[in-house]
């Protein structure tokens, strides 16, 4: 079947504005994650879905960042006012309850000017 | 705190040469250890993962608690190898730590 989507794959976006990054993981995959890649760094964990609840927020950046998902499947995650530190890729992955392994999507490279 | 380092970000070894890339940790309990890689143009993918002791792709890893390393290692690299490796940590939960990744290239 499909792997783990995101879109879009590409976002522009000036300082200040809102922006909406979608993931759609493998059907049946009840654990979601996002994670934040920025240029020399690690995967940065920002959070995790376990169905439509999310147990640890703590890894979002500031309160710009926030996160949801529905029907236990899509997740979109919303960055408010966005800032030039805020450029990166943004990766969501998801897993079958209890596996280790994750299934990665191909991430939105987010630009913000 | 839980880290996960890297120390080399790229790695060049000549085709058939051996392998190894570093991975060291900081974790207080009993940790899952993971590579993970992404070639070039594809997704990042589970490689291999320390509590399955398996060979992928003719990578191994071996988690030495005493030096708190997960080196990967292969024998022989070949030109397909080339691409970025990420080790990460899990503590049995939900929550991943990786590392900055080192970019493997084998030439030719």
């Amino acid at each position: 079947g499909a792997g783990v989507s995101q879109s879009p794959s590409n976002k522009v976006t000036e300082k200040g504005k809102d922006v909406e990054l979608r993931c759609d993981p493998i059907s049946g995959h009840t654990a979601l994650y996002w994670y934040r890649q920025s240029l020399g760094q690690g995967l940065e964990f920002l959070i995790y879905f376990q169905g439509n609840s999310a147990p640890d927020k703590s890894g979002l950046p500031s309160d710009r960042f926030s996160a949801e998902r529905t029907g236990g499947s899509v997740s979109t995650l919303t960055i408010q006012r966005t800032q030039q530190e805020d450029s990166a890729v943004y990766l969501c992955a998801s897993s079958l309850y209890g596996s280790y392994e994750q299934y990665f999507g191909p991430g939105t490279r987010l630009t913000v000017t | 705190a839980q880290r996960v380092t890297q120390p080399e970000k790229l790695l060049s070894v000549f085709k058939g040469a051996p392998v190894e890339l570093k991975c060291n940790y900081s974790y207080s309990g009993s940790p899952e250890l993971f590579w993970y890689v992404q070639y070039s143009r594809q997704r990042l993918q589970l490689l291999l993962r320390h509590i399955s002791r398996e060979s992928i792709k003719g990578f191994t890893a071996d988690l030495n608690k005493g030096e708190t390393s997960f080196h990967l290692k292969k024998p022989f690299a070949q030109e397909e190898d080339s691409a970025m490796y990420y080790c990460a940590l899990s503590s049995g939960t939900y929550k991943y730590i990786f590392g900055t990744g080192t970019r493997l290239k084998v030439l030719a």
